[in-house]
């Protein structure tokens, strides 16, 4: 595998579930980030971490919980969503120095029914 | 807070024709990414600027810092360069996630 991978890249879930979604980079990056993208919206930065520690919570709700267990591997685990959580999750990575390229993977697309 | 804007939103043009997407950018950011959509949603970074101009095979980034302005311009559009760009600024901090425009939906009709 090469470059940045997500799973699973669709999702469908309840407003009770639990699920996680997952970020692999093979890039030898050591940032990576969480982005969310709704319909009709911008993307926006949910999530950044840093040498695997978080470094920016974007306002997001705690029903969305990251975790990034190394620097290779990002999760973001997902509880009691609403509907209006629906939309395309994009994992990217990037190194640490500034003005670097964020490669993205192919995203996950969640519903939450 | 940063922000960054982004015109034309639509864009309907003829194959062959010359593509101008323009960005502005707040006080805050210090460069600017370049990004294409595809349908399915998959994003590929096409340019990161700083300053100056930037060319890959048809595509020229260009910025202006004083006027905080960037343009991405595509010569002898294709089909194929239909997507959605998207230019998003940073802070040029490290670790640092981006300020996203709103995106620009090209059609290249053949």
């Amino acid at each position: 595998e090469t470059g940045v991978t997500q799973t699973p890249r669709h999702l469908v879930m309840g407003m009770t579930n639990k699920k996680s979604l997952k970020c692999e980079q093979h890039l030898g990056h050591n940032a990576m980030y969480w982005y969310k993208q709704s319909a009709k919206k911008p993307l926006e930065l949910m999530f950044v971490y840093s040498l695997e520690e978080r470094v920016e919570n974007n306002s997001v709700p705690s029903r969305f919980s990251p975790e990034c267990p190394n620097s290779s591997h990002l999760f973001l685990h997902l509880h009691t969503l609403q509907p209006e959580d629906s939309a395309l999750y994009l994992c990217a990575s990037s190194q640490l120095d500034p003005y670097n390229e964020q490669f993205f993977g192919p995203g996950t697309r969640l519903t939450v029914l | 807070k940063n922000e960054v804007e982004q015109s034309p939103q639509n864009l309907t043009a003829q194959e062959g024709e010359f593509i101008t997407i323009n960005c502005s950018y707040s006080v805050g950011i210090s460069a600017l990414h370049w990004l294409q959509q595809h349908p399915g949603g998959g994003i590929v970074s096409l340019f990161m600027l700083s300053s100056g101009k930037k060319k890959h095979g048809r595509l020229i980034a260009t910025i202006n810092i004083q006027e905080k302005h960037s343009s991405l311009h595509i010569t002898a559009s294709h089909p194929r360069d239909s997507a959605v760009y998207i230019c998003a600024g940073t802070s040029g901090g490290g670790a640092d996630g981006l300020t996203f425009g709103k995106g620009t939906h090209l059609i290249i009709q053949p």
